[in-house]
């Protein structure tokens, strides 16, 4: 499955480091999300952008910034990051119409480590 | 709110055993309902879903019913294999919305 691609695949940094997470999807959908999935706990939505703009942010710390581009691009930047950061990120993709309901796509996911 | 249940974990089952993991939602109107996968080291698939009441969805040997009455979408399979094994979600999204609800997720192993 190359619909939705994520780079890097594994990520190490320390609290004091700057990195970004980059998300590609090659759908030709509108809309894209970020996900963050800890161990024992259920997903979280963190961002969503439809037509490029946000529309959610699930009150999501101030130290993950996203940007989206363009419609098939998405970046989470991360600057002074705390141990309990540290996650599987999961990047989606759909195409939202009227009515909603769109089935999401994910990307592999970027397994990152903070110490 | 929206919100999905799903029966806790882990299972384990023997190879070519029946297979059933249990969801309920509950949501306004009629939402979608789907199953994804997320095998070991790896991201989530998407394994099935429906759209309305009375509709099966089915993908490599999986099915569930979208059964509005009871607010259920049961994930079965007649006969697992050892590469079932992996974290299975059941996850709704409502009409007019944008944001897909998860269950906390069901490991399955399957042991040869």
């Amino acid at each position: 499955e190359t619909g939705v691609t994520q780079t890097p695949r594994h990520l190490v940094m320390g609290m004091t480091n700057k990195k970004s997470l980059k998300c590609e999807q090659h759908l030709g959908h509108n809309a894209m999300y970020w996900y963050k999935q800890s161990a024992k706990k259920p997903l979280e939505l963190m961002f969503v952008y439809n037509f490029k703009e946000q529309t959610e942010n699930n009150s999501v710390p101030s130290r993950f910034s996203p940007e989206c581009p363009n419609s098939s691009h998405l970046f989470l930047h991360l600057h002074t990051l705390q141990p309990e950061d540290s996650a599987l990120y999961l990047c989606a993709s759909s195409q939202v119409v009227a009515g909603g309901g769109e089935t999401q796509y994910f990307g592999p996911g970027t397994r990152l480590l903070v110490l | 709110g929206n919100s999905v249940t799903q029966m806790e974990g882990p299972v384990t089952l023997s190879e070519e055993a029946f297979l059933t993991i249990n969801c309920t939602y509950t949501a306004t109107g009629y939402p979608s309902l789907f199953w994804y996968v997320q095998y070991p080291g790896e991201g989530l698939q998407l394994l099935l879903k429906a759209t309305k009441a009375d509709d099966k969805g089915s993908n490599k040997g999986f099915e569930a019913t979208y059964r509005k009455e009871t607010t259920s979408f049961h994930l079965e399979k007649g006969s697992v294999q050892v590469s079932d094994s992996a974290v299975y979600f059941c996850a709704l999204i409502g009409f007019g919305n944008e944001k897909l609800t998860f269950g906390t997720g069901t490991r399955l192993t399957i042991i040869p």
